[in-house]
């Protein structure tokens, strides 16, 4: 069964950055784009962007340009998001996200079928 | 960016009612929507995409429909498993935008 795994809640002072990742079990890691979504305490959800895991091509908000970096280790079947310079204001719930269609199939749909279990990113001085 | 409005933003329903959420997009989107389900503690499950197509696996009480600006999440007999927050989303174009959920809760 398709699985993705988080890596543990972290708590970081402002300025700092994180580095969270997502391993995923159960399909071809290559197969479907991954995307990052978060959720702010009591808020709703903002779609970060997303990472073609064969061939490392990215696509980010423009929000997070400059500040978010995704890449992918194919050979453990891991997804990886960095966020830099972090703010208070970056404190959320931090999930990827699987892409609902196979790439070799219909490329990519930017629904999201599977999800990880999210990681907690608290930034606080 | 694409603003995504959801109405009601809580909605108090029985077992057994059927329950309409609305969620409205700032341009048209054609039917580039979906539709989750979101519980405390959990991540959000896909329900709905393309506007109108049940996710494999989800219960056919569920539907969706609309195009353009204006689309619609309908429960036709609300289950004690359907308490819930219900988020729409919406895929035309980049970024791609969440409304702000419509909270079910028991009346």
């Amino acid at each position: 069964q398709v699985q993705l795994v988080q890596s543990g809640a972290e708590v970081k002072k402002p300025g700092a950055s994180v580095k969270v990742s997502c391993k995923a079990s159960g399909y071809t890691f290559t197969g479907y784009y991954m995307h990052w979504v978060r959720q702010a305490p009591g808020q709703g959800l903002e779609w970060m962007g997303w990472i073609n895991p064969n061939s490392g091509g990215t696509n980010y908000a423009q929000k997070f340009q400059g500040r978010v970096t995704m890449t992918r280790d194919t050979s453990i079947s891991t997804a990886y998001m960095e966020l830099s310079r972090l703010r208070s204001d970056d404190t959320a719930v931090y999930y990827c996200a699987r892409d609902w269609s196979g790439i070799a199939v219909a490329g990519v749909s930017y629904y999201f079928d599977y999800w990880g279990q999210g990681t907690l990113v608290t930034v606080s001085s | 960016d694409i603003q995504m409005t959801q109405s009601p933003s809580t909605l108090s329903a029985s077992v057994g009612d059927r329950v309409t959420i609305t969620c409205r997009a700032s341009q048209s989107i054609s039917s580039w929507l979906a539709w989750y389900q979101q519980k405390p503690g959990k991540a959000p499950k896909l329900l709905i995409y393309d506007a109108s197509s049940l996710e494999s696996g989800v219960p056919s009480r569920f539907s969706g429909s609309g195009s353009g600006t204006e689309f619609t999440l309908t429960i036709s007999s609300l289950q004690p498993d359907d308490f819930a927050t219900y988020y729409c989303q919406q895929y035309n174009s980049y970024p791609f935008t969440f409304g702000p959920g419509t909270k079910v809760d028991i009346k």
